[in-house]
């Protein structure tokens, strides 16, 4: 399975701060990688897939990077409602797997 | 708009065969543009694919839980379904059905609220 890591497993910003979460692949995945976004009690939602396009509905504050084995997601002014959970998911190989999540806290 | 929601016991008995049903309303899923995928998520938060099924009937296995999984489709009914035989204690987990992608980038691009199974005698 292709194994993914992500930097910071946590942060705290404020309101209005740039802020950047890496994902590592363990063997390239040219440009199959997802981000998500997870509330508490909510199922994950698509931010980016394909490395770098914004999913419809998706503010333009977001924005990927990346391709092979490492990946960015960027968030360029941090608000309120994007205090949640990040995951990145490769779609390359069968089975599809995750990063073990980056949470986003208020400072 | 297409919605997944997931059906099924809440809590399992250890060595029970664990059983969900999602179904699928707003959309065909005889579609040929997705797969239809079970994906779970445990308490400390990690995700976890299971199994992945087309309208042909061609499945696809995390290769980690295959030995124990059979993902199943019913298209005259709209719902595919998860069983997970032998579960322990380890099984205990959100479980989300979502729609696949096919072609192009393949992510996850609906999934149903999800449902807690717990594994507990």
């Amino acid at each position: 399975d292709i194994q993914l890591t992500q930097s910071p497993s946590s942060l705290s910003a404020f309101v209005g701060d740039r802020v950047t979460i890496t994902c590592q692949a363990s063997q390239g995945i040219s440009e199959y990688l997802i981000w998500y976004q997870q509330k508490p009690g909510k199922a994950p939602q698509v931010l980016i897939y394909g490395a770098t396009n914004l999913e419809a509905g998706v503010p333009s504050r977001f924005s990927g990077r990346g391709s092979g084995t490492h990946f960015t997601l960027t968030i360029s002014s941090l608000q309120p409602e994007d205090f949640a959970t990040y995951f990145c998911q490769q779609s390359d190989h069968i089975p599809f797997t995750f990063g073990p999540g980056t949470k986003v806290d208020i400072k | 708009q297409v919605q997944l929601q997931e059906s099924g016991p809440g809590l399992v008995e250890p060595s029970q065969t664990l059983s969900l049903t999602c179904t699928v309303s707003g959309g065909s899923i005889s579609s040929g543009d997705f797969y239809w995928s079970w994906i779970r998520q445990s308490p400390g938060m990690a995700l976890e694919s299971i199994a992945y099924i087309y309208y042909s009937g061609i499945t696809y296995y995390n290769p980690s839980l295959t030995r124990r999984v059979t993902i199943s489709i019913d298209s005259s009914k709209n719902q595919f379904s998860l069983n997970l035989t032998s579960v322990t204690a380890a099984d205990t987990a959100v479980y989300y059905c979502a729609r696949v992608r096919a072609f192009g980038s393949r992510h996850f691009d609906n999934w149903g609220q999800g449902t807690l199974v717990t594994v507990s005698s």
